[in-house]
């Protein structure tokens, strides 16, 4: 069965700093791997995916993330962060040919003036 | 385009009582997903719909769950003798069939008391 682990429950970074949420998924095919933001009272929204090709995979409001198949890893990183940034971040996984989505618990970004 | 709508977008009943939420996907979007967000945690898969094909129900966390979806529209998600852990937020998503991508709505908050 697939799984997903996002190690940190809370991360706090300032404004302007780059940032690193860590992923990492169980799964013994190539998955399909997704980054999801919550913010407060809203939906989830889709930052970016990968499903296969290019390891380094770009997605909305300047995040990307990169699949790295030997650690099981997809951590998402941004350069410069915002204090719009500041939500609820969630790793998810896909099976190839089962739809639903096994998400982690989400890490919580807070981000100082 | 419109997105994904539910409703009620919040709702408080006492122990005991019924209660049925609704989601509307985005036009043209065969898929369907519920899925369940403890305070805190990640989201728990619930149940998928696919165009006519039976539904996957393995996430259902008991017989007191049930939801309905008419062809490729409304669905209805079901909690019959509502229990304080059924407290949660209640996430609804459509996608295309032949994507993996899914638009959530903005949820419905349940609240048991």
């Amino acid at each position: 069965a697939q799984s997903v682990t996002q190690p940190d429950i809370h991360i706090t970074v300032s404004e302007g700093a780059s940032l690193e949420l860590r992923c990492n998924y169980s799964y013994g095919a190539t998955p399909y791997l997704f980054w999801y933001v919550q913010s407060p009272g809203q939906g989830l929204q889709l930052l970016l995916k990968y499903f296969s090709g290019d390891t380094l995979v770009q997605g909305i409001k300047g995040f990307e993330a990169e699949f790295k198949r030997s650690q099981s890893s997809f951590n998402l990183r941004k350069p410069s962060v915002h204090w719009s940034d500041a939500a609820e971040y969630f790793c998810a996984v896909g099976a190839q040919g089962a739809q639903k989505l096994v998400f982690g618990q989400g890490t919580r970004l807070t981000i100082n003036p | 385009g419109a997105g994904v709508s539910q409703s009620p977008s919040n709702k408080v009943t006492e122990k005991g009582k019924d209660v049925e939420l609704r989601c509307d996907p985005i036009s043209g979007h065969t898929a369907l997903y519920w899925y369940r967000q403890r305070l805190g945690q990640g989201l728990e898969f619930l149940i998928y719909f696919q165009g006519n094909s039976a539904p996957d129900k393995s996430g259902l966390p008991s017989d007191r769950f049930s939801a309905e979806r008419t062809g490729e529209s409304v669905s209805t998600l079901t909690i019959q003798r509502t229990q304080q852990e059924d407290s949660a937020v209640y996430l609804c998503a459509s996608s295309q069939r032949t994507t993996y991508e899914q638009y959530f709505g903005p949820g419905t908050r349940l609240t048991v008391t």
